[in-house]
């Protein structure tokens, strides 16, 4: 199974454009990127997700180069509220599309 | 509100007691799962429906069974309660199939807080 490593915390500052970078070098060509956010207390939101190139909506952008083995969420302009728990996961598509959660990076927003 | 909705939201058990956590979605998607969290980790796949009247063993299924009653609902139980599965457990469903729309990814329900004493 394809295993991420993403790192355990970040530091940011209200309006900075934050980049959190994840590595997945066993991940399957039919396998996805996908990206989650979790506050204490909560169920994980989806983010974001893709397969290849740049994809973006409305909450962030999501990079990923040629090879797949790596990617990288950029969060525009963070806040407050955007202080959570990050993961950064690969969508094993054969297998039901089953998530396989690391330890998340832990991103602080100060004022 | 569509979305995942487990109950019951607390539970206390003692140690070999059974119960069964219930999750029910409306969104009519065709895989469910259920996963644990333990404080300061991240999420545990313990079992996974990938589609009606299927079951698959994840990461953690030991002391766990499951039942996917319908396409609607999917609870999971524990036969006899150990302090090891103190947890809080979390079930999600996706839309996800061969050819579908994967933009949406998981909805994770709230939660049940379970303590095992």
């Amino acid at each position: 199974l394809a295993k991420t490593t993403q790192p355990i915390s970040m530091d940011s500052y209200e309006g900075q454009e934050v980049n959190i970078t994840c590595s997945h070098n066993n991940i399957a060509t039919n396998d996805y990127i996908t990206w989650y956010q979790q506050f204490p207390s909560q169920g994980p939101r989806f983010i974001i997700q893709g397969y290849k190139t740049k994809v973006t909506n409305e909450v962030a952008s999501l990079f990923i180069p040629a090879d797949r083995k790596s990617s990288t969420l950029s969060l525009p302009r963070v806040s407050l509220s955007d202080t959570a728990v990050y993961y950064c996961l690969v969508m094993i598509y054969n297998q039901g599309g089953k998530l396989i959660f690391g330890q998340g990076t832990e991103l602080s927003v100060k004022p | 509100n569509a979305g995942v909705t487990q109950t019951p939201k607390f539970q206390v058990l003692k140690t070999g007691q059974s119960m069964t956590l219930q999750c029910a979605q409306d969104m009519n998607h065709n895989s469910m799962y259920w996963y644990r969290q333990d404080p300061g980790m991240g999420l545990r796949l313990i079992y996974y429906s990938a589609s009606e009247g299927t079951t698959d063993k994840g990461e953690v299924p030991n002391g766990y069974n499951v039942s996917r009653l319908n396409k609607r609902e999917f609870s999971l139980r524990l036969e006899s309660a150990a302090p090891s599965q103190t947890s809080v457990y979390f079930c999600a469903s996706s839309e996800h199939k061969v050819s579908g729309d994967l933009r949406y990814g998981y909805t994770f329900g709230s939660g049940t807080r379970l303590t095992v004493v």
